[in-house]
């Protein structure tokens, strides 16, 4: 059964500190993997996409990392901003499927104190 | 900022009633998507359609139905809205694969919460 697994499911940090968010995910035949920020009433924004053979890609802040071998990824932010409390989503793309099959995780609920 | 758009943002209803929940993209997508969010839980997806007429039903049961008569406007109406409804409703757009390298990138209104009394 294809899953996506998230850790932890709520994390708080304080302001200016960094934090790293799991996903493990059992997708097959996998595409790529995206981190997703979904803040309080709004939909997803892509952060980071990766494929098989990407095992890091940065956006600003926010790295990802994809080990394809152990089927797991991680997003690291540094020197986190109030602005990040969100829930930051793991996405996995089916490649089996001519619609690009998505499966979500159910995300970690970041939130920053100042 | 996605050029996809979602109307009501907040519905209160009560039940029985008929609702029609609006998405709305200028991006030229083909693919558009449905999703079910509660809170703390994944998106389900409940309806796609890849193109003009073309309409699927997702992974999630939903008593809901869809249409695409234009590209760029993909409605989902409730004919009989029940509490069991209340819950977040983001509608997503794609490129059909391969054109532009975006690998299916879906991009996300920003939501409608419908709740229903």
């Amino acid at each position: 059964k294809n899953q996506v697994e998230q850790s932890p499911q709520s994390l708080i940090i304080l302001e200016g500190k960094n934090c790293t968010l799991q996903c493990n995910y059992t997708v097959s035949p996998f595409s790529n993997l995206r981190w997703y920020k979904q803040d309080t009433g709004r939909g997803p924004v892509s952060l980071t996409i990766m494929t098989f053979s990407e095992n890091t890609k940065s956006n600003g802040r926010y790295t990802a990392t994809l080990d394809a071998d152990t089927k797991q990824s991680s997003l690291h932010i540094t020197a986190s901003q109030l602005s990040d409390s969100a829930s930051y989503i793991c996405v996995v793309t089916d490649r089996g499927s001519t619609l690009g099959r998505l499966y979500f995780g159910r995300g970690t609920q970041l939130t920053v104190w100042p | 900022e996605a050029d996809i758009y979602q109307t009501p943002r907040y519905l209160v209803i009560g039940t029985g009633k008929k609702i029609t929940l609006e998405c709305s993209q200028t991006m030229g997508h083909d693919k558009m998507y449905w999703y079910q969010q509660d809170p703390g839980m994944e998106l389900h997806l409940i309806h796609y359609s890849y193109g003009v007429n073309s309409t699927e039903k997702g992974d999630l049961s939903s008593e809901s139905t869809v249409s695409r008569i234009r590209t760029e406007h993909f409605p989902l109406t409730l004919e009989s809205a029940r509490p069991s409804h209340t819950s977040q409703y983001l509608c997503a757009s794609s490129e059909t694969s391969g054109r532009s390298g975006s690998y299916n990138e879906q991009f996300f209104g920003p939501g409608t919460r419908l709740t229903v009394l």
